[in-house]
């Protein structure tokens, strides 16, 4: 089994559109999670962290649950710019070594 | 905003060659990675570095890889004999401690022909 799996895609849609990603993780051991996005052959950027209390950045939203191993994102509001693959992340130890799930594709279309 | 810079951005290099790649993370940053990330595939761990020795290496880090902070800013990965292989984006980042996500440099495109 992946240590981080997420649906690839790609997921086409039209501007203003809401659209979650989800992802699970296999190693209990990971205590930090992240979004990050990454632009086609460009470095991942980090969108935002993932707590489980949930956290919103704008149009964004992100939750964790430590029960189910499953962290989602949600796009509101998708705009062309936001077209690009998204990244879940898990980090663990002491030094924070991340393990990136292969990405989940959006295309958002006028 | 402060930025992780990588040189060069592009390296084409022959087998079994030696390459350096080369990195200047955050000033402020403590903690220092070597990823990469081969064509169509996702970004994969190579090594952390903390406090002048490696901190964690994966099974991709073997021996034909070293990393190196010569002078206090620059921070390099050396592959030895470089194979086929090899050739992927590889990506240095940085972290500030207390901190956990990290910044990423723009990359290295590595291709071994």
């Amino acid at each position: 089994r992946k240590e981080v799996e997420q649906d690839p895609g790609p997921f086409n849609v039209p501007e203003g559109a809401t659209v979650a990603f989800n992802c699970t993780y296999s190693n209990s051991a990971s205590q930090s999670f992240f979004w990050y996005r990454q632009d086609c052959r460009k470095e991942p950027k980090l969108l935002m962290s993932v707590y489980s209390s949930g956290n919103e950045d704008g149009r964004f939203t992100a939750q964790l649950n430590r029960a189910s191993q499953y962290i989602s994102l949600l796009i509101r509001d998708s705009k062309l710019s936001d077209s690009a693959t998204y990244l879940c992340v898990g980090g663990a130890g002491g030094g924070n070594k991340l393990t990136f799930g292969t990405g989940t594709q959006l295309k958002v279309e006028l | 905003e402060p930025e992780v810079t990588q040189t060069p951005s592009h390296q084409v290099t022959q087998m079994g060659q030696e390459v350096i790649l080369r990195c200047v993370p955050i000033s402020n940053h403590l903690y220092f990675y070597w990823y990469r990330q081969i064509l169509g595939q996702k970004v994969e761990f190579l090594v952390s570095f903390y406090n002048n020795e490696i901190s964690e290496k994966s099974e991709i880090f073997d021996d034909q890889f070293s990393v190196e902070r010569p002078d206090g800013s620059n921070f390099t990965l050396k592959i030895r004999s470089t194979k086929l292989e090899d050739s992927a984006m590889y990506f240095c980042a940085s972290r500030a401690s207390g901190q956990h996500g990290y910044t990423f440099g723009s990359g290295t495109r590595l291709t071994v022909v």
